[in-house]
This record gives structure tokens, C-alpha cells and sequence, in this order.
């Protein structure tokens, strides 16, 4: 079980918006930065964004973060299938002690 | 560019030690900015943070897993190695090292590719 909480499954069809959300509490997305990951079958992470909102040099503007209390959300526009994979949300817990990383959402681009 | 590159072997008893090196390329692990992290995934499930290390030696671990880690650096080598002891079924997984920065150090920019690790007899 995993501290943060995301949904197992996501879809939509290419072209449209999704959004993916993350879910924990004070002691961990409340008071400390979001990170987001893609990881694509058969592939290392990739970091898509970090500090709640900022994309690394060469992730498209497709990608956003947002966060809002103890909640973070992963939004994906225009989709393509080339964006079929894992996605995780993480953060630092401080009642652990430890980083910590979601569940893992995959998302299936109909 | 910056390479990380997980080596080690791919099998390991139980109860015995899990060793896996981390090989820096494209930067020195020697910068002043960054940590460096190790994250393992067993297969087919999420990942999990085992800990961290600063090119000084500085380490902080997961406590979940902190009495059997250890984590240390050779900066002549530019690389930074993964101990864990008394291995069961369980510490199974694809095993990755990665680098953070200094500020968010649960945040990691770059990863290796990965080496998966059975524990098995």
C-alpha cells in the first residue's frame, strides 16, 4: 500500500486531455515538492516534472503539474500513443522519514 | 551528456549481500549540487526509494530498509555502490541508481537502465 495514492488506470482517445491525480497528507504533498515520472514498458523513469510544476529541458509543454494542499495532478494534452505508459507521482514524507513514490497509474491512449 | 550505469550480478542467494556499483559518465560525482539516490521496482509494481548518498560520504537511507543498506562513494572511480544484506524473495526487483539534486533530493533527473536482481537459490 502505498503512501500516496493514484488511480490504477487512466484512458482517453489521442488527441484529447487527461489528467492524472496524486493523493497523500500534511506529512508528505502538503509541505514538500511534487515530482512526476514516465516510465515507458521496459524503461528506466524519466523525470517529467519536478518542484510541483516545472518541466526539465526537452519535455514538451504537453506535460503540466499542479498541486493544491495534499493533492497533486499530472495533466497530459494532445495526447499521442507514444505517451502509453507508467506514470508516478513522488514526494519526501517526513512522519517516514523517507521519499516516497505512488502507486503507479498506466495510461492507455485509445 | 550524463550516464549513470547499474553493474552486478543478476542472481544472489538468500540471506546473502546484494552489491551493486553505479558508474558515473558525462559528470562528476564529485559536484558540490547533487546526491545520488538508489530506487528499486520489483517487478511488475512501483518503486521504492532506498536511499541516498553526497559525494562527502553523507548518507540517509529508508527506514524500512536502513539495517541491512549501506551506501557508499569512491569519487576517484566516479561511482557510488548499493549493499544490502540478508536478502530474501523479496528484495527481488530492478534495482536503479539515479542522481538528485541538493535542494530536492527525492527528485531524480537522471537514471540508470536498470539491473534486475533475483534472489534465488
Amino acid at each position: 500500500q502505498s503512501v500516496l495514492t493514484q488511480p490504477p488506470s487512466v484512458s482517453a482517445a489521442p488527441g484529447q486531455k487527461v489528467t492524472i491525480s496524486c493523493s497523500g497528507s500534511s506529512s508528505n504533498i502538503g509541505n514538500n515538492y511534487v515530482s512526476w515520472y514516465q516510465q515507458l514498458p521496459g524503461t528506466a523513469p524519466k523525470l517529467l516534472i519536478y518542484e510541483n510544476n516545472k518541466r526539465p529541458s526537452g519535455i514538451p509543454d504537453r506535460f503540466s503539474g499542479s498541486k493544491s494542499g495534499t493533492s497533486a495532478t499530472l495533466g497530459i494534452t494532445g495526447l499521442q500513443t507514444g505517451d502509453e505508459a507508467d506514470y508516478y507521482c513522488g514526494t519526501w514524507d517526513r512522519s517516514l522519514s523517507a521519499g516516497v513514490f505512488g502507486g503507479g497509474t498506466k495510461l492507455t491512449v485509445l | 551528456q550524463l550516464q549513470l550505469q547499474e553493474s552486478g550480478p543478476g542472481l544472489v542467494k538468500p540471506s546473502e549481500t546484494l552489491s551493486l556499483t553505479c558508474t558515473v559518465s558525462g559528470g562528476s560525482i564529485s559536484s558540490s549540487s547533487y546526491y545520488w539516490g538508489w530506487i528499486r521496482q520489483p517487478p511488475g509494481k512501483g518503486l521504492e526509494w532506498i536511499g541516498n548518498i553526497y559525494y562527502s560520504g553523507s548518507t540517509y537511507y529508508n527506514p524500512s530498509l536502513k539495517s541491512r543498506v549501506t551506501i557508499s562513494v569512491d569519487t576517484s572511480k566516479n561511482q557510488f555502490s548499493l549493499n544490502l544484506s540478508s536478502v530474501t524473495a523479496a528484495d527481488t526487483a530492478v534495482y536503479y541508481c539515479a542522481r538528485s539534486s541538493i535542494a530536492v533530493t527525492e527528485q531524480f533527473d537522471y537514471w540508470g537502465q536498470g539491473t534486475l536482481v533475483t534472489v534465488s537459490s
